[in-house]
């Protein structure tokens, strides 16, 4: 029930491009929802987060969708730009304050 | 202002000797974690500080991982001995809770390889 499962494992876009990344979760205690960013040789870095009073929070071009009901949130990046080239991971903190579960990672690769 | 801090960034050890990690977190952050990322996959917690007091040690192999935090800044992850299992890129972060929400900045990590 802790679990946060992400898709796609892997996603290649064009530049320009609006790459989606999908995550779902069980545990209804989850009150908040961030999507970290990873560049090779470097440690996770926060991008956007989401609480889930709310359907869907925009940051420059990243946007939260989350659907409360169905237990799902998805990131979008819009005119994807090679420099977004990274792995996304999503996350859930449930009651306890950073102890986030996070997902399986998806790597994205954004071509010129 | 200074990032998260670890080091070594790269440690080869053989089975069944120590290994030990250290991190500095941001000044003023509280909150200090140990995660473990093992290859593609996400980072899971080994455990959580609140100043000196670990709070959660719960997904701590305690039969062979210890850590400390002594006058809750600096910490220190420690294996003894390592097992093969034990090969993965070990990430210090530091938080400070703020309206609700919580930011955590991690440290580049140490990639340990157990051979």
């Amino acid at each position: 029930q802790q679990q946060v499962k992400q898709s796609p494992q892997s996603l290649i876009v064009q530049k320009g491009g609006i790459p989606i990344i999908n995550c779902a979760y069980e545990n209804t205690a989850f009150d908040y929802f961030p999507w970290y960013q990873q560049f090779p040789g470097k440690g996770p870095a926060l991008l956007i987060a989401i609480r889930p009073d709310v359907s869907e929070k925009k940051e420059g071009r990243f946007t939260i969708s989350f659907n409360k009901s169905a237990k799902q949130f998805s990131l979008h990046i819009m005119d994807s730009q090679p420099g977004d080239s990274a792995t996304y991971f999503c996350a859930a903190r449930g009651t306890s304050y950073g102890k986030l579960t996070f997902g399986q990672g998806t790597i994205l690769t954004v071509h010129p | 202002e200074a990032g998260v801090v670890q080091s070594p960034r790269y440690k080869i050890i053989e089975k069944k000797q120590p290994v030990a990690f250290w991190c500095n977190p941001i000044s003023g952050h509280n909150t200090l974690y140990w995660y473990r990322q093992n290859l593609g996959q996400g980072p899971e917690l080994l455990i959580r500080y609140e100043n000196e007091e670990a709070v959660d040690d719960s997904q701590l192999p305690k039969d062979r991982f210890s850590a400390e935090r002594l006058k809750g800044v600096d910490s220190t992850l420690k294996i003894q001995p390592a097992e093969l299992g034990d090969s993965a890129v070990y990430l210090c972060a530091s938080s400070q809770p703020y309206r609700g929400h919580e930011k955590l900045f991690f440290g580049s990590g140490t990639q340990l390889s157990v051979l």
